[in-house]
Parts: C-alpha cells; structure tokens; sequence
C-alpha cells in the first residue's frame, strides 16, 4: 500500500475484554514497530520486528501485551484484560532498515482505543 | 538520562516570525536525525531528515545537527498559523527509533 495502514482507527471495549488491532506497513519495509501515546503524552515504545529476526519486546508494558508479525508483513497487537489506563493511541510505523543506517520510519494514522 | 531531550514547551511565536526547536540526544553512535509534526488528534508526519554535521534546508524549514555537541534544532522561518502543532526529535542510533517528548508551538496570527 501507499502507507501504512490500520484498524480499527477507533475501538471502545469494556474493561476485562481482550482486543486486537492490526497493522499493514508499508509495501517493501522489512522493520515494523508499535508505540503507544496516551492523551498529552510521548511516544511509548512498545515492540519492534525486523525480518525474520527475534522481535524486540523490550517495551510492554505487561504480560497482557504481545503482537505477533506473520509473513513478514502484517502485524497484529493485541491487549489482553483490558484496563482503563490502555486508553491510548497505538501507533504502528515502518521503515526500509537500509545499509548505512539511513532508514526512516512513517506511522500509520493510529487506532485509538478507548476503554470503558 | 533520557535519549533524546526536548524542552516541552509550550513555545508561542508571531506570525512571520522564526521558530527556533531545540534537541540534545546521549547515543553519541546514533546517525540519523528526523523531526516530525504531530497535529493534535493525527499521528506524526516526518518533515526533515538530517545525518551529516551542519545545516539542510528543505522550503522553510532548517535542520542543524551538531555531532559533537549531541544537539539537534529545527528552525522554521516566515512562521505560519498552520505551523502550530507539537514538534517531536528523534533519533536512530541502530534498530531503534527514540523519540522525545515533543515541543509544543503556536503562531499567533
């Protein structure tokens, strides 16, 4: 696709429920991330996937927390028990990792969760 | 110590005006530099690249970098209401991308 892309862009659960959003990075890009942005705040990292390589998981915040990347393409986060304080915007961008470390990372428009 | 250092702000300048944004980073290994802008409600939009020492101009933005200091800026001249919105640095010292916390700008018409 021409960016990345991924839904839902707005999702409401009650607490407790587990949900899933999904990424589409950009055609071509083997590096993929998440980070997620609560309301007047920075980006939080939370995951990274590069080619067939280990993910990074370095930044969930807990175990209810994992994504998994298939075929080296789309990407699925998904919130298990879901708790008031995921509300947030999780962002999902990607990136040509090249050599010479010029790469540059683009995000999706976001999936905002809210969580009632 | 956080990776990449920004001052939050916020930070208001008159139409026309310059507006100076500042950054400082700790990985001194890192060899990439980005700015972006992030409207409120809308994710972030890259606007300038930057990986050599000195000054890249793209219309009326001015990226500087300053390896030896760590320290990155954003100068946008002839500021412009529309220019109003938070401001992120960051940086990619390898695989990872750190971002700091953002400046907030307005340009008051």
């Amino acid at each position: 696709g021409a960016g990345v892309s991924q839904s839902p862009s707005n999702k409401v659960t009650e607490k407790g429920k587990d949900v899933e959003l999904r990424c589409d990075p950009i055609s071509g890009h083997t590096a993929l991330y998440w980070y997620r942005q609560s309301l007047g705040q920075g980006l939080e990292f939370l995951i990274y996937f590069q080619g067939n390589s280990a993910p990074d998981k370095s930044g969930l915040p807990s175990d209810r927390f994992s994504a998994e990347r298939t075929g080296g393409s789309v990407s699925t986060l998904t919130i298990q028990r879901t708790q008031q304080e995921d509300s947030a915007v999780y962002l999902c961008a990607s990136s040509l990792v090249q050599t010479g470390g010029r790469n540059t990372i683009y995000f999706g428009e976001g999936s905002w969760l809210t969580v009632v | 110590q956080k990776e990449v250092e920004q001052n939050s702000g916020p930070l208001s300048v008159p139409e026309g005006a310059i507006a100076s944004l500042n950054c400082t980073y700790s990985d001194r290994g890192s060899q990439s530099f980005f700015w972006y802008r992030q409207y409120s409600g809308k994710s972030p939009e890259l606007i300038m690249s930057i990986y050599s020492n000195g000054d890249k101009e793209d219309g009326r933005f001015t990226a500087q970098l300053n390896k030896a200091s760590q320290y990155v800026s954003l100068l946008i001249r002839d500021s412009q209401p529309s220019d109003s919105a938070t401001y992120l640095c960051a940086v990619n010292p390898g695989n990872q991308f750190y971002f700091g916390t953002g400046t907030s700008l307005t340009v008051i018409p």
